[in-house]
């Protein structure tokens, strides 16, 4: 995917609510998928990722929902706390082609 | 465990020069890729090596290149430098490649060309 730069899609929410991060993919022989988080000036860190054969997976206060009718793919933080503010990134597995596409980004903003 | 570690951090070069970036991937990891990310943008796949040989590339121009290393260590060179290759670089290693490994990114080298 390409990310529209300036215009990330941004998210805000108050510390303690619940964060839900949208993405679509397009490639329906994709079978791996992984949410990444990107703080400034930093490389994209590991969050959780998920095989086409589920369609839920939960980690610490991460949950990843996969729904392959629609190829789409949702991030939820609970109890999203001032260190969750980052860009986050999913990124799909193109099988046949052998590297990790990423999608366009979306900008998670928490305030106190 | 030491993560990926890239060289330079920062790197300023002019138009039409060669720039040189460098990656140690993660102990035990075989596979190394390459992505470029301009400003504000998202990643873009350049690169994969496994096991020394390149297995795939992006939709870039043949200007970039690399090699791995036997020590899996990595690096990316950019010949004839235009002012839009400026961006950040980042590397990333995983397991032998293949699907249900995850990438492990460095921080990156920020590559300016002026």
């Amino acid at each position: 995917g390409e990310s529209v730069g300036l215009h990330l899609p941004t998210l805000s929410v108050q510390e303690g609510d619940n964060s839900i991060i949208n993405c679509a993919y397009s490639n329906s022989a994709s079978d791996y998928f992984i949410w990444y988080k990107q703080e400034s000036g930093k490389g994209p860190q590991f969050i959780i990722d998920i095989r086409s054969n589920m369609d839920k997976r939960q980690g610490q206060r991460v949950t990843v929902l996969l729904n392959k009718t629609v190829k789409h793919l949702s991030l939820q933080i609970a109890a999203t706390q001032p260190g969750d503010s980052a860009v986050y990134f999913c990124a799909d597995y193109l099988t046949g082609f052998q590297k990790l596409v990423f999608g366009t980004g979306t900008r998670l903003l928490v305030s106190p | 465990e030491a993560g990926v570690t890239q060289s330079p951090t920062h790197l300023i070069k002019t138009r039409g020069q060669q720039a040189t970036l460098r990656c140690s991937p993660i102990s035990g990891h075989t596979s190394v890729y390459w992505y470029q990310q301009a400003l504000g943008l998202g990643l873009q796949f350049l690169l994969w090596y496994d096991e020394g040989e390149e297995r795939n590339r992006g939709n870039f121009p043949p200007r970039f290149s690399g090699r791995q290393f036997p020590n899996y260590s990595s690096e990316l060179n950019v010949n004839a430098l235009e002012l839009e290759d400026s961006a950040l670089y980042l590397c990333a290693s995983s397991l032998a490649a293949g699907q249900g490994k995850p990438l492990h990114f460095g921080n990156g080298t920020r590559l300016t060309v002026t």
